[in-house]
This record gives structure tokens, sequence and C-alpha cells, in this order.
């Protein structure tokens, strides 16, 4: 079955940037219906959608968000990442990467996540 | 705060039945399908309804969804101590264009 792992640094400076990539496993993830998300948890808080890439490299980001993420896809490693700039603390995080099934159908936009990653912890701090 | 909007706990004794609301707009309950995740302490979200009402594969009959106007419910019938959890909604908000989750709802079997 398919899987997904996230790997990268746990703490991270203010102002400089966050990195994290996510491993796909058990399955191709150049899938023609899914896209390939990063989601984040705060601390004691809910989920927030960053963006989304597909496996031809098209992204879509949160535009909240969208002036310090980066979203790539090595298809050839069966990986995808996130790259966050300018961290601060409002940052600290659990990040998740999952599958994310998105599109257009019966007039409405349908969007789901499954699976996820365990998720990582970064925490921002000097 | 989260654009939609649900209760920030329910509870309710091991055997009887829970409702927990999601609450939107018509950019995105309105108009959007809606999803719904579980997550056990410690744990991952794990998607439980997707397209408003449709289970995934392993996801027993226990849980339904179903959605009116701008608002959705996720219900879980037969309720067990393994269901202690956080539940968020989820969906595509068409005015923001980006994806938007509830707030979260913390179950407590009793």
């Amino acid at each position: 079955q398919l899987q997904l792992q996230e790997s990268g640094p746990g703490l991270v400076k203010p102002s400089e940037t966050l990195s994290l990539t996510c491993s796909v496993s058990g399955g191709s993830i150049r899938g023609s219906t899914y896209y390939w998300a990063w989601i984040r948890q705060s601390p004691g808080k809910g989920l927030e959608w960053i963006g989304n890439i597909y496996y031809s490299g098209s992204t879509y980001y949160n535009p909240s968000l969208k002036s310090r993420v980066t979203i790539s896809v090595d298809t050839s490693k069966h990986q995808f990442a996130l790259k966050f700039t300018s961290v601060t603390a409002a940052d600290t995080a659990v990040y998740y990467c999952a599958r994310q099934k998105y599109g257009w159908g019966s007039g409405r936009y349908y969007l789901s996540f499954d699976p996820w990653g365990q998720g990582t912890l970064v925490t921002v701090s000097s | 705060q989260s654009v939609l909007t649900q209760p920030p706990s329910v509870s309710a004794a091991p055997g009887q039945k829970v409702t927990i609301s999601c609450s939107g707009s018509s950019s995105n309950i309105g108009s959007n399908f809606v999803s719904w995740y579980q997550q056990l302490p410690g744990t991952a979200p794990k998607l439980l309804i997707y397209d408003d009402d449709q289970r995934p594969s392993g996801i027993p009959d226990r849980f339904s969804g179903s959605k009116s106007g701008t608002s959705a419910t996720l219900g879980v019938t037969g309720l067990q101590t393994g269901d202690e959890a956080a539940y968020y909604c989820g969906t595509w908000d068409s005015s923001l264009s980006a994806g938007v989750f509830g707030g979260g709802t913390k179950v407590t079997v009793l």
C-alpha cells in the first residue's frame, strides 16, 4: 500500500529556510489522478493546507503562504519537497505530506487527502 | 481562525451516537464536496469520509457524512473508546482558491 514519509531538520533558525522531503513508496508518484500536498498543524491547533504539486511539476500554493513557499518533485527518486523561506516562530508546526485527490465533478470541486505521512515536527528557534 | 467552524468538543457514552457539525459558507461547503478526518492522539489524520458521504475502503459504516446547504455533519454510531480522537472537516474554498479545514472537534467517550 502507498506510504509517505517526511524527512528533514527538526530545528530551523528564524529568518532561515525550512526544507523537507516526502518519500513515496508502495505506489507511483506519477499517478494521473492525484496531486501531492503539504499540510501543517501548529501545536494545539488545526490544519493548514500549504499547497500541492502534480508529477509534471505544476504547482498550486495557498495564496496566504505563496510568497514564501516552493514545492518541487523528483519523480526519479519518488520524492517531492517543500521549501519555506524567512521562517518565524509562527511557522513552528508538524508538517505532513499527503496524496491529494482534487478536481471538478458534478458541478463542484472535490478535495481529499489520503494517505498522510506520519508528520515531522519543525521548531523555529534560535 | 479556521475558515470552517466546528464545536471544540462533543461527548457521549459507549454505544451511543455523536454528531459533529461543520459550518461554512457558499464559497466552500455550499458549493464543494466535504471530507472528514480522524486524528488519534499522536498520529496523523486519517481520511474517514470524502465527497460529502463516501467512505474509503476499510472505514466502518458506523461513520457517516451528510451535508445541507453550507453545513456538513459527521455521524459516529456505536461509539467506542477507540473513537476518542479529534475530527476535522475539510473542503475547497472557491473564493480563497485554497483547501480549508475546520478547527477540529475532540470526541470524548464517557
